[in-house]
């Protein structure tokens, strides 16, 4: 099914390690970001990319790096994890100028 | 300041009855859009409805409305004869102009409709 698929859903780090969480649209969506969302915070925006090649910081980027080397993926890598990261990450994406994002259905990482 | 102020955290309504979800935005931007999101138990966000600061008329998708006020900066979410499957949060969110390039949504913190039988 076309969508926005996110991987892992569930992952428990230690502080200090490093993962990737994978995003991958099959719509040829522009705009690819990613949000995390924290009880009482709503969604908060962290990293975007318009377009391959392209990406730029987003509210909260600090201890998140991102890559955008095709249309279709669009990882966020955490460099050390820390117990403030612990969060549930959705990546969305859109067309140029659409009104709607598409998201994915959430990756719950905890941070011990 | 907030950008994006949602008052209710919890809201219940009975089935079949209309409910409205209270939303108020903050910008200086002229243009803007403002948008609202339903994220049930499961956790996916979808997307459900969407204004311009354009628009003449308020927006309507099945049963959703937009109930948009701009002096007031109130966008509230009326849904008509409620179903049990409405049980999830409500997310109201903007875009402003400038915040265009980054596709920047502002979200509020939520309200949690439960319908009740």
């Amino acid at each position: 099914n076309a969508g926005v698929t996110q991987t892992p859903k569930f992952q428990v780090l230690k502080t200090g390690q490093s993962m990737t969480l994978q995003c991958a649209q099959d719509m040829n969506h522009e705009y690819m970001s990613w949000y995390r969302q924290d009880p009482g915070m709503g969604l908060r925006l962290i990293h975007y990319s318009v377009g391959a090649g392209i990406t730029d910081q987003g509210e909260v980027p600090n201890g998140y790096n991102v890559s955008r080397s095709t249309t279709e993926d669009f990882p966020l890598r955490l460099l050390s994890a820390a117990p403030s990261q612990t969060s549930v990450y959705f990546c969305a994406s859109s067309p140029l100028g659409h009104h709607g994002y598409t998201f994915g259905s959430g990756t719950r990482l905890t941070v011990v | 300041a907030q950008k994006i102020t949602q008052t209710q955290p919890g809201m219940f309504v009975q089935e079949k009855e209309a409910v409205t979800l209270d939303c108020t935005y903050d910008t200086s931007d002229p243009s803007y859009g403002l948008f609202w999101y339903k994220q049930p138990s499961s956790g996916e966000m979808i997307f459900l409805i969407y204004q311009g600061s354009y628009d003449q008329q308020n927006a309507t998708e099945g049963r959703y409305s937009l109930n948009f006020q701009k002096a007031r900066k109130s966008a509230n979410l009326v849904i008509s004869a409620s179903q049990l499957g409405d049980s999830a949060m409500y997310f109201c969110a903007m875009r402003e102009a400038v915040r265009f390039r980054s596709n920047q949504f502002y979200f509020g913190t939520g309200t949690s409709l439960t319908v009740i039988p």
